[in-house]
């Protein structure tokens, strides 16, 4: 049952940037920390940004996490064409002890 | 390096079992929650479960609660999900993750490869 809401696709041209919002309409994200995951096509989901705007080592800094509220959003910068994946977030909802992931974005590269 | 190795998937009939081992190396199995997610074809992240690094607390979605029981060995360093009365909603790949290898905060840091699980007469 997922309470997380992103676009379903966001698109731009290499070299530039897209961001990609996940909001809900209760206190979950204001009250916990955000993930996001990337989904390269074929593969397992791999962890981009954790703890809101925290990135693990290897992923470069083209990627970024922020959050506003009830709302996160992913940066990527510099735009390539293996970014082309399929883009999650998630969060720790403590009131169902539970953890829901958002509906998921597809990321084109014109 | 960090590993995580499903298995166990395969053709299932409605109402059958299942149940899907997660081999661990690369890390001190016991002092990490673990969980699984499972994704349907063509279709978005859901998590299953988790459970606690001792193995002494558990959370399952709605969907799964009372059908499925995630448990772990820690002196085998291998994850479970049993996974019982299995309905096609189910057919799915089953991912097995590492929860707080980052921070005592995040979740679902490290996924392994997957297994399918199809659920089909």
């Amino acid at each position: 049952q997922s309470v997380l809401t992103q676009p379903p696709s966001v698109s731009a041209a290499p070299g530039q940037k897209v961001t990609i919002s996940c909001s809900e309409s209760s206190s979950n994200i204001g009250n916990s920390f955000v993930s996001w995951y990337q989904q390269l096509p074929g593969t397992a989901p791999k962890l981009l940004i954790y703890d809101n705007n925290k990135r693990p080592s290897g992923i470069p800094d083209r990627f970024s996490g922020s959050k506003s509220g009830t709302s996160a959003t992913l940066g990527i910068t510099g735009l390539q064409t293996g970014d082309e994946a399929d883009y999650y977030c998630g969060t720790w909802d403590s009131r169902l002890s539970a953890y829901v992931f958002g509906t998921g974005t597809k990321v084109t590269v014109l | 390096d960090v590993q995580l190795l499903e298995s166990g998937g395969g053709l299932v009939q409605p109402g059958g079992s299942l149940r899907l081992p997660c081999a661990a190396s690369g890390f001190t199995f016991s002092s990490y929650a673990m969980s699984w997610v499972r994704q349907a074809p063509g279709k978005g992240l859901e998590w299953v479960s988790t459970i606690s690094g001792a193995g002494g607390t558990t959370y399952y979605a709605e969907s799964v609660k009372g059908r499925f029981t995630i448990s772990r060995d820690n002196s085998k360093n291998t994850l479970y999900l049993q996974m019982n009365r299995l309905r096609a909603e189910d057919t799915a790949v089953y991912y097995c993750a590492i929860d707080g290898l980052y921070s005592s905060t995040s979740l679902l840091n490290y996924w392994g490869q997957g297994t399918l699980v199809t659920v089909s007469s």
